[in-house]
């Protein structure tokens, strides 16, 4: 019954080692949000997709990349990750409507060493 | 621009006693409004939701939260606190129509008293 799947649930990685995270869903939503959350704060948008349309904030660092080759999948890519990266990564969706109302998944805990 | 404050960083109560959340917002706009929790290393579950429909809405596991417009708040309350509610709670808001525009509040953490 799941509807938004994140793997792993926990990844390990070096400094400077990329790393991709994943994110599915079975609601064909069309809408795909990336967050990184940090210990006792807010989530934060990174980035979002409407459909094949790839929306980046302002202040989400190069370092971050996303892919989405389906309307199902969606990866987070962290070419150079450093020390300040370690944290929460939600995904959630939405479907295009009034209130976009957004399903998260369990998140990706990301430790960098 | 839109905002949202939550008034309490931190709630304790105890078990059987009401919950009272407290959230603020600031939107230019008609606003969606909801509330999330999160419980420990998890993600966001969708406990209510407000948009533009009836001002009392009712949500999962016994919560609710009314829509006050002349305050501008929306505050998340219940009337019996229950151990599992433990948990840390977002206030979000969000432009009506819009898919980016989706504001968290800086989360308050409910502790639940034996």
């Amino acid at each position: 019954d799941a509807m938004v799947i994140q793997n792993p649930r926990y990844q390990v990685t070096q400094f400077g080692k990329p790393v991709t995270l994943s994110c599915s869903q079975t609601l064909n939503h069309n809408v795909m949000y990336w967050y990184q959350q940090k210990s006792s704060q807010a989530p934060k948008l990174l980035f979002h997709y409407y459909d094949k349309d790839f929306n980046n904030e302002a202040d989400t660092p190069d370092n971050f990349q996303s892919r989405r080759p389906n309307t199902s999948f969606c990866f987070l890519d962290i070419r150079s990750p450093g020390l300040g990266d370690a944290a929460m990564y939600l995904c959630a969706t939405a479907r295009r409507g009034p209130s976009y109302e957004q399903y998260f998944g369990p998140g990706t805990r990301l430790t960098v060493t | 621009a839109q905002s949202v404050t939550q008034l309490d960083s931190h709630v304790s109560v105890s078990e059987g006693t009401p919950v009272l959340l407290r959230c603020n917002y600031s939107s230019s706009y008609s606003p969606s409004l909801f509330w999330y929790v999160q419980h420990p290393n998890k993600g966001l579950q969708l406990l209510l939701k407000y948009t533009s429909a009836a001002t009392l809405v009712k949500g999962i596991n016994g919560f609710e939260a009314e829509f006050k417009k002349s305050e501008t708040s929306f505050h998340l309350t219940k009337p019996s606190a229950h151990m599992s509610d433990a948990a840390e709670y977002f206030c979000v808001v969000s432009d009506l129509g819009s898919a980016r525009q989706l504001t968290f509040g800086s989360g308050t953490q409910l502790t639940v008293l034996p």
